[in-house]
Parts: C-alpha cells; structure tokens; sequence
C-alpha cells in the first residue's frame, strides 16, 4: 500500500545549523506532497505541500522539493533557529476526491542556543 | 476567526465508558476528519466525511463511532470496544478530500483511560 518514510529522530542541532529531513514515498499514482509541523501540545500546521513533480513547497526559511525520480520530498532549511524545535511530519495525499493524507511517523527537532 | 474547535482538551475515561469527542469548524468546509495520535507511531486515519450524513471507515475505525449530521460538526464516539484508547485525538477539515486539498487541524483532544 501506499506509505511515507521519515528519517528517524531526534534531530538535535544547534542554531543557525542546516537541516534536513529525508522523506520518500511508495505510491501507486500521482500524490500531492506535503510537510506539516506540530509544536508542543498542539495541533498539526502546514508548512509546506507540492502538488507536482519537480515543484518546490517554502515556508518560512523551510524548502523542499518533489523529486519522482527518486520518490522524495525532503525537508531542508539553511540555519534553523530554537522556535524551530518541534515534530515535523511528511504526508502523501493523492488528487481524487474520497482520500485523506497518509503521514510518515514524525521526526523530532531540537535546537539549542 | 474561522478554525477548528475541540473539546475537551483533556478527557478521562474510566474502564467500560464510552466518550465523545466535539469537533466543530466554522471554515465551511466539506470533508472533516479524524486521527489518532500515539508516540512514535504518527498519526492513523479513524473515520473521515466527505459531505453531511457520509462517513467513510478509515485504516483504525474498529472501536469508533461517527456522526455527520451537521457540516459543521463530526463528533467522534470512543467507544468501550476500544481496547487501548489512550492517545491524543486530532479533528481535522479540508475544502474537500483529495484533489491536494490543504487540511487543517484543530488543536487536539487528550484521552486518557483510568
């Protein structure tokens, strides 16, 4: 079935470090792409989403691109800052009415000062 | 401010009760949906609507109840049948399902079983 992996965390960094998060997918058709972020006690926000091959999603210093070569759309940000530190999620949605997101498990960031 | 509303924050159930989570949103949004969220397993589809009185099962629906009777609304029933129900809860709505449809997410509800 259809699925999305997340690299494994926590992610501890220090500011102004880069980041990336790896995500890759298994799908049989086409999806929409997206990244959404969970600070503590929360809900989910969007952060980010692609809709087509080779689109690039930004927010907020935070880039990622989907590449359907090689099934990715990993999350990057050239110097993340301590309000970055919080569980960020990949999620797959596909283009046809009647489905819902299908999400990886989470990676955890920590930034310290 | 239009968003996504849940209650209660925080829940206690007792062994054997069943208890219903609100979910209200006032985006005018036709799908609504909810997930369960356990530490380290992300998060899991329960039950998801795509228009008022439709409800589709999701990939962990056995234990749940659903009602759609308002666009508005889609309360969810955890119901005894539930054998492990402690996690946190999260509504969710979109303009409409797929199609890349952005959803958004309410703040979540905290179940926990005593």
């Amino acid at each position: 079935g259809d699925s999305v992996t997340q690299m494994e965390g926590p992610v501890t960094l220090s500011e102004e470090a880069f980041l990336t998060i790896n995500c890759t997918y298994t799908a049989t058709g086409y999806p929409s792409l997206f990244w959404y972020v969970q600070y503590p006690g929360e809900g989910l926000q969007l952060l980010l989403k692609a809709t087509k091959a080779d689109d690039k999603g930004s927010n907020k210093g935070f880039e990622a691109t989907y590449r359907k070569e090689t099934t990715s759309f990993h999350l990057e940000k050239g110097s993340v800052q301590v309000s970055d530190s919080a569980v960020y999620f990949c999620a797959l949605s596909y283009n046809q009415a009647g489905t819902a997101l299908i999400f990886g498990k989470g990676t955890t960031l920590s930034v310290s000062s | 401010d239009g968003g996504i509303t849940q209650s209660p924050k925080y829940l206690f159930r007792k062994e054997g009760q069943n208890v219903t989570l609100s979910c209200e949103q006032n985006l005018n949004h036709d799908a609504m949906y909810w997930y369960r969220q356990d530490p380290g397993q992300g998060l899991r589809l329960i039950y998801y609507s795509q228009i008022v009185n439709d409800f589709q099962k999701g990939d962990i629906a056995e234990g749940y109840s659903v009602s759609r009777e308002k666009k508005e609304s889609f309360p969810l029933t955890v119901t005894s049948a539930q054998k492990n129900p402690t996690a946190f809860y999260l509504c969710a709505s979109s303009a409409r399902t797929g199609i890349g449809n952005t959803i958004y997410f309410g703040e979540g509800s905290w179940l926990t079983v005593v």
